[in-house]
């Protein structure tokens, strides 16, 4: 079963608007930690956003903010003023577990997010 | 922050060659490393996650005669490719987190390899 969801395989936006990407995920452990990448063209995966289950406030890293919706088991990704190098692939991913040194990262299936000028 | 370095960047090889990978981590020690695989317009797909001083754990459908791996110290991983095959071609990612459990991974800038 797929434990991470990205239903937006594209998405158009253009330069300034604000974005939402879409993940929603599915586990049973209580305790699990969500993430947010992004792969620019080049490869590497860049880290943008973190967010613990347990965590009361949603995350926010600069122009990113992390929209978790617990019961409804989603953390979408808000960027806001949008530039046109967040032109990317975006990837949320789970991990599962407390002992984050020991636990993988399970990601989905990713987001190309296009800015138009 | 933390670096993970990743060599070589690239590799072409011919089929039936073996090729090593390997990931470091520069400004940390990695108890746990992990090795991805990801093909074009694709997601990474977790492929083993390397322990120090320990076999490497492989995910199903891995073959870890074909993918070996090796963690000999807490600053690096290896991952060797052995009797590549074009089909073996792919973008390898390397992540890697600190000793000191943070919570979240470090990724290498990756090598493509191509077998021809």
């Amino acid at each position: 079963a797929q434990k991470i969801t990205q239903t937006q395989p594209g998405m158009f936006v253009q330069e300034k608007e604000a974005v939402t990407l879409d993940c929603t995920y599915d586990t049973s452990d209580p305790s699990y930690g969500l993430f947010w990448y992004k792969q620019p063209s080049s490869g590497e995966m860049i880290f943008l956003i973190y967010q613990g289950s347990y965590d009361q406030q949603n995350a926010t890293e600069g122009r990113y903010s992390l929209n978790f919706q617990k019961a409804r088991k989603s953390a979408n990704l808000v960027i806001s003023a949008s530039q046109l190098g967040d032109s990317a692939m975006y990837f949320c991913a789970m991990r599962e577990g407390w002992d984050s040194s020991a636990s993988k990262i399970i990601f989905g299936s990713g987001t190309r997010l296009s800015i138009r000028p | 922050g933390a670096v993970v370095s990743q060599h070589p960047s690239w590799v072409i090889c011919k089929s039936g060659t073996s090729v090593k990978i390997e990931c470091r981590s520069l400004d940390f020690q990695a108890t746990t490393m992990f090795w991805y695989r990801q093909f074009p317009k694709q997601s990474l797909m977790l492929m083993a996650t390397s322990n120090e001083g320990s076999k490497a754990t492989y995910e199903q459908g891995v073959e870890k005669d074909k993918f070996l791996i090796n963690h000999a110290s807490l600053t690096l991983s290896t991952l060797t490719v052995t009797s590549a095959h074009p089909e073996d071609s792919s973008f390898y990612i390397c992540s890697a987190i600190a000793s000191s459990g943070k919570e979240t991974q470090y990724f290498g800038p990756g090598t493509r390899l191509l077998v021809l």
